[in-house]
């Protein structure tokens, strides 16, 4: 079955300690990202990366890192988290757009992991 | 700054009416849209998508509608059941790039 797994799902953790979020897709996506979703804001693009080994800032990176040593993971890093980092996260991958404009492919979305930052 | 924008957080209707949501976009090199569902404890899934060289696109009960001129997309299900009630998300890229996504609509069906 073609999916992205998040793990954690849920976590509660306190400022300042680091952790990672992990995401894994089995559909051989190049294209992968994470987003933020939080009230009245809708889903904000914190990072994505185009194939291995390259990344890119979304719209709110701040206070996150992400790194794509494989094609199939793309995990989510925070160095040192803060409050105003909890959040539902998702990652997301997809396939090619194809040539030209017009086109694009739909993201595959995980399920979330909702981070508490205390 | 919101280039995607869902100005209703919510929308109530009756089963087997009509449900339409609607989008307003501001960047005019958008091609592509897309509406996504989403439950509960789950992640967005895709709905249905449209290319801006068309102004409407059918699957099923879901149609949606492209108004380029207006830079506004509506979402039509009709007739709506109680399965829909999700929050629905609007999304919109240009050149395969990057999607940018909406603040969401709510959408309450009931029996």
């Amino acid at each position: 079955e073609a999916q992205v797994t998040q793990n954690p799902r849920y976590l509660i953790t306190v400022t300042g300690k680091k952790l990672t979020v992990t995401c894994s897709q089995n559909m051989n996506h190049e294209y992968m990202s994470w987003y933020r979703q939080d009230p009245g804001l809708g889903l904000r693009q914190i990072y994505y990366s185009m194939n291995v080994e390259v990344t890119d800032k979304g719209d709110v990176p701040e206070g996150y890192k992400v790194s794509r040593k494989e094609k199939r993971n793309f995990p989510l890093i925070l160095e040192s988290p803060s409050p105003n980092q909890t959040s539902l996260y998702f990652c997301a991958s997809k396939g090619p757009a194809g040539t030209g404009p017009y086109s694009n492919q739909p993201q595959h979305f995980g399920d979330g992991t909702r981070l508490s930052i205390l | 700054d919101q280039q995607v924008k869902q100005n209703s957080p919510s929308l109530s209707v009756q089963e087997g009416r009509i449900s339409i949501l609607n989008c307003d976009y501001t960047n005019s090199m958008f091609d592509y849209f897309l509406w996504y569902k989403k439950y509960p404890a789950e992640g967005p899934t895709f709905l249905i998508s449209i290319s801006s060289i068309k102004d409407k696109n059918e699957d099923g009960r879901f149609t949606v509608f492209l108004n380029k001129s207006a830079k506004h997309l509506s979402l039509h299900i009709v007739p709506s059941q109680p399965g829909d009630s999700a929050v629905y998300f609007c999304a919109a890229s240009a050149y395969g790039n990057d999607m940018r996504f909406g603040a969401g609509t709510r959408l309450t069906v009931k029996p």
